[in-house]
């Protein structure tokens, strides 16, 4: 069965320090990949995905990722977080057979300290 | 600005009482998703359409949750009894899949039902 792993339940960071947030993923087909941003009472916000082509993919408000295939990993990084940052990030995985659906991770909770 | 609409945004109601959520896709969308998050169980899908038909449900609870797509504009996800247990934050999202193409999934803001 597919699975998605983020492996840090929550991560705190200091205002302006680099963030990244690990994401697994299990499966042996070619995988869609994102990454979700949850604000508190809101819905899930697209910030990036790959699905083909260079390997390292931007997205909004500064965040990039890289898919490594012989990790299964699709990190999400950003290099100076901003107190706006703090939230719930999501990976998802998606592959051809699954008709449109994705599998989320449990998710990474991130706190900014001032 | 495109987005996916959801009503009502919160819902308090008794046990054993029915409840309806509804959910607009965007339009030219053809995949329709109802998920439920919790503190416990995080986000799980409950189900998902294509084309207004139903590719998989099994994640919802079928004694006592339905889910339709009267028509391309409006998705509904009913429960009936309701239980404190389905105490939770429902999402709908949307996207399009053609021609084997995948994409991303649009989510709505949520409905925040509650039943006492």
């Amino acid at each position: 069965a597919q699975s998605v792993t983020q492996p840090d339940i929550h991560i705190t960071v200091s205002e302006g320090a680099s963030l990244e947030l690990r994401c697994n993923y299990s499966y042996g087909a070619t995988p869609y990949l994102f990454w979700y941003v949850q604000s508190p009472g809101q819905g899930l916000q697209l910030l990036l995905k790959y699905f083909s082509g260079d390997t390292l993919v931007q997205g909004i408000k500064g965040f990039e990722a890289e898919f490594k295939r012989s990790q299964s990993s699709f990190n999400l990084r950003k290099p100076s977080v901003h107190w706006s940052d703090a939230a719930e990030y999501f990976c998802a995985v998606g592959f051809n057979t699954n008709a449109g659906k994705s599998t989320f991770g449990d998710g990474t909770t991130l706190t900014v300290k001032p | 600005d495109a987005r996916v609409t959801q009503t009502p945004r919160h819902k308090v109601t008794e046990m054993g009482q029915e409840v309806t959520m509804r959910c607009q896709p965007i339009l030219g969308h053809n995949t329709v998703f109802w998920y439920r998050q919790t503190m416990m169980q995080g986000l799980e899908l409950l189900a998902y359409f294509r084309n207004r038909a139903p590719l998989d449900d099994s994640g919802m609870p079928k004694d006592r949750f339905s889910a339709e797509m009267p028509d391309a504009t409006l998705a509904t996800l009913k429960i009936q009894p309701s239980e404190p247990r389905d105490s939770a934050v429902y999402f709908c999202a949307s996207g399009l899949v053609s021609g084997g193409l995948y994409n991303e999934q649009f989510f709505g803001p949520g409905t925040r039902l509650t039943v006492l």
